[in-house]
């Protein structure tokens, strides 16, 4: 089945340093790639939608200019967390979607702590 | 309103029950609902799709009704290891997604 791949699983940092996290689809084109966020003991929370060769959509209260979305080609999206401070520490997830079966597929999660 | 509404729970069941969740979605022109599982600081994970004629996998029995815009998932003979999350997902046209908040599910022995 499909597969996507997230990268690194975990990372620290010191306050006001960027972060990039990496979200490949394995064996499928994904033209679409959502980002999302969880703080402990909480839902999902959807960041923004990353579309493949155009500006990401962000969802309200997310600031584009903290949360820097990639989408350069169909199998790629990467999230880099600039100037990150240590409440932006959380578990970020990429998943992406099959126009085949309308699945959702989920990377393994990216946990971030920021010191 | 919520695009998708879920009971967080949790809901404490002893192994060997039959426990039940619901999830209403609010858009009538919704084309794909999921259920998914996550276990604590892990991915969500497909349990299983959701179709209009109900379907079974296992233990897991999932049904959707248009009519009243709600899925459900029934898991029976309960185990420790179905200890989780359980995420409704609702999709619109392959790229649009709305996740219910999760129902926590704990199974004791």
């Amino acid at each position: 089945g499909a597969v996507v791949s997230q990268h690194p699983s975990w990372v620290i940092c010191k306050s006001g340093t960027s972060v990039k996290i990496e979200c490949r689809s394995l064996d499928f084109q994904a033209t679409t790639m959502f980002w999302y966020r969880q703080f402990p003991k909480q839902s999902l929370m959807l960041m923004a939608t990353s579309n493949e060769g155009s500006k990401a959509t962000y969802e309200q209260g997310v600031e584009k200019d903290k949360f820097l979305i990639n989408h350069a080609s169909l199998t790629l999206s990467t999230l880099t967390v600039t100037s990150a401070h240590p409440e932006d520490s959380s578990f970020y997830i990429c998943s992406a979607s099959t126009a085949h079966t309308g699945e959702l597929f989920f990377g393994e999660g990216s946990r971030l702590t920021v010191l | 309103r919520k695009e998708v509404e879920q009971d967080p729970g949790p809901f404490n069941v002893p192994e060997g029950a039959t426990v039940a969740f619901n999830c209403t979605y609010s858009n009538s022109a919704s084309q794909s609902f999921f259920w998914y599982r996550q276990d604590c600081r892990k991915e969500p994970k497909l349990l299983m799709s959701v179709y209009s004629s109900g379907n079974e996998d296992g233990r897991f029995t999932a049904q959707l009704n248009r009519a009243s815009q709600y899925i459900s998932l029934l898991i029976r003979d309960s185990k420790l290891s179905d200890s989780a999350t359980y995420l409704c997902v609702v999709g619109y046209n392959f790229n649009k997604f709305y996740f219910g908040s999760g129902t926590k599910l704990n199974v004791k022995p």
